[in-house]
């Protein structure tokens, strides 16, 4: 079985501080990871992956998330926040032979001028 | 209906054919997105329904590929001289309403199709 949490629904940053997302997954075979941002009126955007290559994984918009197998996680990074990053942000789990996604509850990012 | 639905679930076609993929999203579901996701990969964007209007087609990867909806009810996906990188699967989402993102995903079991 396959699962995600994302620890807080809303999260708020000043322009230009780090910004942190978590997410923990639960999966009983080598997961494949994602994140996803989604703003407003738009489908999902896919902002990087981890599929047992590289644990620390470089995306689009200068995001980052680092595989922790010891500790289950796959939190989402970025070093300094712009007005642009606000959105609601997915984490996603799936196996690596079928194309069921299970997502996080998602958190919504909010940038502080 | 109880879920998304989407036909054919597989679909083998000779490269430079057109093929139709349909979706019935959930009743009463306002929102309807169309993914591709090809092998090993994450979900691919291709299009946004609200009720029948797409305020965004951004995810199209070529004019091969157009969309339709009815109403609120079913969407038909179509690739037009299909090629061999447009094998993927073909996954539908719907939701009641757009604001709810992910979240409010329901996602149909998906059409794989392969263009040989």
């Amino acid at each position: 079985a396959q699962s995600v949490t994302q620890l807080g629904s809303h999260v708020s940053v000043s322009e230009g501080a780090l910004v942190l997302l978590r997410c923990n997954y639960s999966s009983s075979v080598p997961p494949y990871l994602f994140w996803y941002v989604q703003y407003p009126n738009q489908g999902l955007q896919l902002l990087l992956k981890y599929t047992s290559a590289a644990t620390l994984v470089k995306g689009i918009n200068g995001f980052e998330a680092e595989f922790k197998k010891s500790e289950t996680s796959f939190h989402l990074t970025k070093p300094s926040a712009h007005m642009r990053d606000a959105a609601e942000y997915f984490c996603a789990v799936s196996s690596n032979t079928g194309n069921q996604f299970y997502f996080g509850t998602g958190t919504s990012l909010t940038v502080i001028p | 209906g109880a879920g998304v639905s989407q036909s054919p679930s597989n679909k083998v076609t000779e490269k430079g054919k057109d093929v139709e993929l349909r979706c019935d999203p959930i009743s009463g579901h306002t929102a309807l997105y169309w993914y591709r996701q090809r092998l090993g990969q994450g979900l691919e964007f291709l299009i946004y329904f609200q009720g029948n209007s797409a305020p965004d087609k951004s995810g199209l990867p070529s004019d091969r590929f157009s969309a339709e909806r009815t109403g609120e009810s079913v969407s038909t996906l179509t690739i037009q001289r299909t090629q061999q990188e447009d094998s993927a699967v073909y996954l539908c989402a719907s939701s009641p309403t757009p604001g709810q993102g992910a979240r409010g995903y329901t996602f149909g079991s998906g059409t794989r199709l392969t263009v040989v």
